[in-house]
């Protein structure tokens, strides 16, 4: 593994079904972050964990949840998915808090979610 | 009103032209900014971050203006490569690692 990586790549879903995307990352990065993207939206937050064993809600995260029970794994799960929960969905991490090498964030490959 | 807001585009031009992109911010507590690349259907990556007055790497040059509360992203001698959209983002204080994203702004450089 080298970097982010993220499962599924895509999925179709049926709506009222659970689903949890996965997010794992080797750089031993404190932080993570999902946001989703939607045309003409641009990216936003939906749950964050500035480290391993808390979580914090983003700018949109009714109908979805968090763990963050080590430092690598970060999976993000919709209990019951529904129509409008479909999007591109990325996971993200950074050096938080700052060091001296930036605090910028990396970027999985995402997934494609749609919900029927 | 957006946290971060961006001119969505498209920017058309022609190869060899400078475009130069805007992105607004409202929290004046902003600590850093970034400005992201993404090819379609691909994950954002690092263009460059701003942490001060400006940075410069080869053809690209990022400028922050704290007064007014925008950060520039300028390209110089576009390439057809150069085309993708470009999100800028903040970070809000120094309690937390979260950035505030642009809806991005869409670059389309053509021969």
């Amino acid at each position: 593994i080298a970097g982010i990586t993220q499962a599924p790549t895509s999925q179709i879903l049926a709506a009222g079904r659970r689903m949890t995307l996965r997010c794992t990352q080797d750089m031993r990065h404190n932080a993570m972050y999902w946001y989703r993207q939607d045309l003409g939206l641009g990216l936003r937050l939906i749950h964050y964990s500035n480290t391993a064993g808390t979580t914090g809600k983003g700018e949109v995260p009714d109908g979805y949840s968090v763990s963050r029970a080590n430092t690598d794994d970060f999976p993000l799960t919709l209990a019951s998915a529904v129509p409008s929960q479909t999007s591109v969905y990325f996971c993200a991490s950074s050096d938080f808090p700052v060091l001296a090498s930036g605090d910028e964030q990396f970027f999985g490959p995402g997934t494609r979610l749609t919900v029927l | 009103r957006k946290e971060v807001e961006q001119d969505p585009g498209p920017f058309n031009v022609p190869e060899g032209a400078t475009v130069a992109f805007n992105c607004t911010y409202s929290n004046s507590a902003s600590q850093s900014f970034f400005w992201y690349r993404q090819d379609c259907r691909k994950e954002p990556k690092l263009l460059m971050s701003v942490y001060s007055s400006g940075n410069e790497d080869g053809r690209f040059t990022a400028q922050l203006n704290r007064a007014s509360q925008y950060i520039s992203l300028l390209i110089r001698d576009s390439k057809l490569s150069d085309s993708a959209t470009y999100l800028c983002a903040a970070r809000g204080t120094r309690n937390t690692g979260k950035l505030i994203f642009g809806q991005g702004t869409t670059l389309q450089v053509k021969p």
